[in-house]
């Protein structure tokens, strides 16, 4: 069974401050996604990343894809308010499956 | 921009009944998932759908489950007898190719009594 952990489970920060969620796993996934999910709704796609060592940047958000495709990480630079929210990683397997991490929930204050 | 829709967006029953959730997949798109999350868990692959039958599925997708693709548009997931643990969210997904990108519902909020 493929497991991804993801740290930290919570987050509480304020408005201004970086942060980085981390999403690691000791299976090999042939991409991984980023998602963020609000309270009563789907998980909306942030960003797919394929290459091992590769780098996504999304506005403030910069997504990273571990050289061994087993590990990622999330950063946000000058956090705000409205990233306030429920952040997963998820592993495609050769399966063709979605495993997902447990999430991250960030609170940014004002 | 075309989206997954699910219906309904909440149900209740009661133990022992039978459920079915269903799904409206993007038009083009060829694959279909469910996932399920329990409240205050991790989301769960149940089970994976392309050319009218089923390519992978979880533990969890024992014989109580079952997906259909009755026509064209729908994609129905179908919980025989439920119990008070497939109380949870239920979410349908498709994607147009096995590279693409999945596109999630919003769900359908499932609880059993």
């Amino acid at each position: 069974t493929q497991l991804l952990e993801q740290s930290p489970q919570f987050l509480s920060i304020q408005e201004g401050e970086n942060l980085t969620v981390y999403c690691n796993s000791s299976s090999v996934f042939s991409s991984l996604q980023w998602y963020r999910q609000e309270p009563g709704e789907g998980p909306v796609l942030l960003v797919t990343v394929v290459t091992g060592g590769e780098v996504k940047k999304l506005k403030r958000l910069t997504f990273q894809f571990g050289d061994a495709r087993k590990d990622s990480s999330l950063h946000i630079t000058a956090a705000q308010p409205g990233d306030t929210g429920l952040y997963l990683c998820a592993g495609l397997s050769a399966g063709n499956m979605l495993t997902f991490g447990g999430g991250t929930r960030l609170m940014v204050k004002p | 921009e075309p989206e997954v829709t699910q219906t309904p967006s909440h149900q209740v029953t009661q133990m022992g009944q039978e459920v079915i959730l269903r799904c409206v997949p993007i038009s083009n798109h060829l694959y279909f998932y469910w996932y399920r999350q329990i409240l205050g868990q991790k989301v769960e692959f149940l089970v994976s759908f392309y050319n009218n039958e089923i390519s992978e599925k979880s533990e969890i997708f024992d014989d109580q489950f079952s997906v259909e693709r009755p026509d064209g548009s729908n994609f129905t997931l179908k919980i025989r007898s439920t119990k008070l643990e497939d109380s949870a969210m239920y979410f349908c997904a498709s994607r147009r190719g096995l590279l693409e990108t999945q596109y999630f519902g919003p769900g359908t909020r499932l609880l059993v009594l």
